[in-house]
């Protein structure tokens, strides 16, 4: 199964700000996927990311916002724009691995004061 | 487009008790079903699948669940619940006909277990 890290595991930051979470996968893999948990709630996509071409976003999601990178096939990275205390969640990149299992990375919890 | 419901945002089983979390989905292909749990501060862990075949599947920890197609269920029981059994627990589909494509989630249900 795919092993998955995120860096980093959490941060406070100030609003207006920007940060920028990594994904590492420890094997190739053609998809990743970005997803927001908000406090308490379920799981939500951000966008698909594909290496080489640029990243699908979902509904609500605009890239301005969260832009993301897809430089090889080991490797994403998701940026928080502009932060506002609504940003405030969880964020979590997945991949897919055969089967059709979605194995998630650790999350990184992201609070905007 | 695919949905999940999970009925219950909240379940509360004393220890020992049967754990019975409902999951219906709505598809009219029936897709890969997926229970997700997580634990506090943590990321998600997957509980067990179905794909195809045999439609009881058994998960870690001793979980299992039951795909029903003409209930579209895929609910998720214990016999007996364990205090560290307390989480989140998530049901998610994926499109059965197209591969790497993202996960559904339904809303979670939190498990508490009381002593």
């Amino acid at each position: 199964s795919a092993v998955i890290s995120q860096k980093p595991s959490r941060d406070i930051c100030q609003r207006g700000t920007s940060l920028t979470i990594q994904c590492q996968v420890d094997s190739q893999v053609t998809m990743m996927f970005w997803y927001r948990q908000q406090p308490g709630q379920s799981l939500t996509l951000i966008a698909t990311a594909n290496q080489g071409s640029e990243a699908t976003y979902e509904s609500g999601f605009v890239i301005d916002k969260f832009p993301i990178s897809r430089p090889n096939l080991t490797f994403s990275t998701l940026t928080v724009s502009n932060m506002s205390p609504e940003d405030s969640s969880i964020y979590l990149c997945s991949v897919e691995e055969g089967g059709h299992e979605q194995f998630f990375g650790p999350g990184t919890r992201l609070t905007v004061l | 487009a695919q949905s999940v419901t999970q009925l219950g945002s909240h379940v509360s089983v004393s220890e020992g008790a049967l754990v019975l979390l409902r999951c219906n989905y709505s598809s009219s292909v029936p897709p890969y079903l997926f229970w997700y749990v997580q634990y506090p501060n943590q990321g998600l862990q997957l509980l067990l699948k179905y794909t195809t075949g045999a439609t009881l599947v058994k998960g870690i920890n001793g979980f299992e669940a039951e795909f029903k197609k003409s209930e579209t269920s895929f609910h998720l029981t214990k016999p007996s619940a364990h205090m560290s059994d307390a989480a989140e627990y998530f049901c998610a589909v994926s499109d059965r006909w197209r591969g790497n494509t993202p996960l559904v989630f339904g809303k979670g249900t939190r498990l508490s277990v009381i002593a």
